[in-house]
């Protein structure tokens, strides 16, 4: 399976710029998804094809990257931005999640 | 707006059975794939079944096939998923969600939580 590998905190200031950054164990050329998950909530989409905005949410959001190495950027990061932030992979099966990083804020 | 409601999870001895539900309201059942995605207490997300909108083929994670069923009825707009031979290890909170056509989840029900335990 391909491994996903995010770092497991982060801690920034409102108002920061943050890159949350997934590896993959093997090329998934531009098939990389980012879900953001809040306490106590189910995860919610927000990226699709590594730098696609999902319907909503909002322009503060970004994503780059392709083949092994992806990042999800928040500009400026806000106070409600704190939850646990998954990749995932549909290019090589089965489809897979990263462990997840958990942003706090300062 | 899309809504994916599930229901059928609970406490469960090893080795018996469980059928969760997905009731989705919100947009064209038929039109879409869906899928089962689970997390496990304190731990990352894991795919674990999905199902086309149209053909008779289904998808599984290599540890839960044989074992589980993920099904549909378009008629009634829900999902389900049959789980046999449950073990500890497939405790977890369930998702049911909306897959699109095989690449992303792009909404997800509040989530039912199953515990295999003795």
């Amino acid at each position: 399976d391909t491994v996903l590998t995010q770092s497991p905190a982060l801690a920034v200031s409102p108002g920061e710029r943050v890159s949350i950054s997934c590896r993959a164990s093997e090329g998934v050329n531009v098939y990389m998804h980012w879900y953001q998950q809040k306490p106590g909530q189910q995860p919610k989409f927000l990226i699709y094809k590594a730098s696609n905005l999902a319907s909503g949410v909002p322009a503060r959001f970004s994503g780059s990257g392709s083949g092994t190495d992806f990042t999800l950027t928040i500009d400026p990061v806000e106070a409600d931005d704190t939850a646990i932030y998954f990749c995932q992979q549909n290019w090589n099966d089965p489809r897979t999640f990263g462990g997840g990083t958990k942003l706090e804020l300062k | 707006e899309v809504q994916l409601v599930e229901s059928g999870g609970g406490l469960v001895q090893p080795g018996r059975s469980l059928k969760l539900s997905c009731a989705a309201s919100g947009f064209t059942f038929s039109d879409y794939y869906m899928a089962w995605v689970r997390q496990a207490p304190t731990k990352g997300l894991e795919w674990v079944a999905s199902i086309p909108h149209i053909g008779g083929s289904t998808y599984y994670r290599d540890s839960v096939k044989g074992r589980f069923t993920i099904s549909r009825d378009d008629a009634k707009s829900t999902l389900y998923l049959q789980m046999d031979s449950l073990r500890s290890e497939d405790t977890a909170t369930y998702y049911c969600t909306r897959d699109d056509y095989g690449y992303y989840f792009d909404y997800w029900g509040q989530g039912v939580m199953v515990t295999v335990s003795s």
